[in-house]
């Protein structure tokens, strides 16, 4: 168990819909980190917030927004969703700013998206 | 165009034989790399690292092995248990994490045998 909850687990919507995606860190982690893993792809990194606010933005579409919020939570909605926005949306977080020091990022379970 | 590749999508080996996992990538600024294991239903978690300075890091069962002039990494795991059996990720980074973000690679699904 890495310390980092997202919920749900499990999503299944129609495209043009909006989902809302929530992560709760490791407690004292500032950063969370957004990442997205389509089918036989790699993880994409989305989005980093450091203490409530934006610290690097990697491939996220115009569509996605996120945010975090005063006790550290952070959420990633996508809206108008089409069908190769499902995937698995993952959240990491870590107690440090850096956006790509990756082995002080704890992983969470993942939250799967399923467009229809 | 993928930065970090893995291409071999899988990989079966026998328990108690080395598994290797192999790495290339294209950027010659990345000067980081890291190896994530995954299991099933879970998120990734961090393996090892090394940095462009080392051509070797060890870490019990697992070396990392950078050949920077080929632009390959790759990763042995000896000897291999069950336990093992997993997908793994390669990923890079540039100056030592501190700039960018971190590219992964498609992953590896490892099957160790009995």
């Amino acid at each position: 168990d890495s310390g980092v909850t997202q919920t749900p687990k499990h999503l299944i919507t129609a495209t043009g819909q909006r989902v809302t995606l929530r992560c709760s860190p490791r407690s004292g982690d500032l950063s969370v980190y957004w990442y997205q893993q389509s089918l036989d792809q790699g993880l994409q990194f989305l989005i980093q917030y450091y203490n409530g606010e934006e610290r690097a933005k990697g491939n996220i579409l115009e569509r996605f927004s996120a945010q975090q919020f005063p006790d550290l939570h952070s959420e990633l909605n996508l809206s108008s969703l089409e069908l190769g926005d499902s995937a698995l949306y993952f959240c990491a977080s870590s107690a440090s700013p850096r956006t790509a020091w990756g082995d002080t990022q704890y992983f969470g379970p993942g939250t799967r998206l399923t467009v229809l | 165009d993928q930065q970090v590749k893995q291409n071999s999508p899988s990989l079966s080996v026998q328990e108690g034989r080395i598994s290797i996992l192999n790495c290339d990538y294209t950027n010659s600024m990345f000067d980081y790399f890291l190896w994530y294991k995954k299991y099933p239903a879970e998120g990734p978690t961090f393996l090892i690292s090394i940095s462009s300075i080392k051509d070797k890091n060890e870490d019990g069962r697992f070396t990392v092995f950078l050949n920077k002039s080929a632009k390959h990494l790759s990763l042995h795991i000896v000897p291999s248990q069950p336990g093992d059996s997993a997908v793994y990720f390669c990923a890079a980074s540039a100056q030592g994490g501190s700039q960018g973000n971190l590219i992964f690679g498609k992953g590896t699904k490892l099957s160790v045998k009995p």
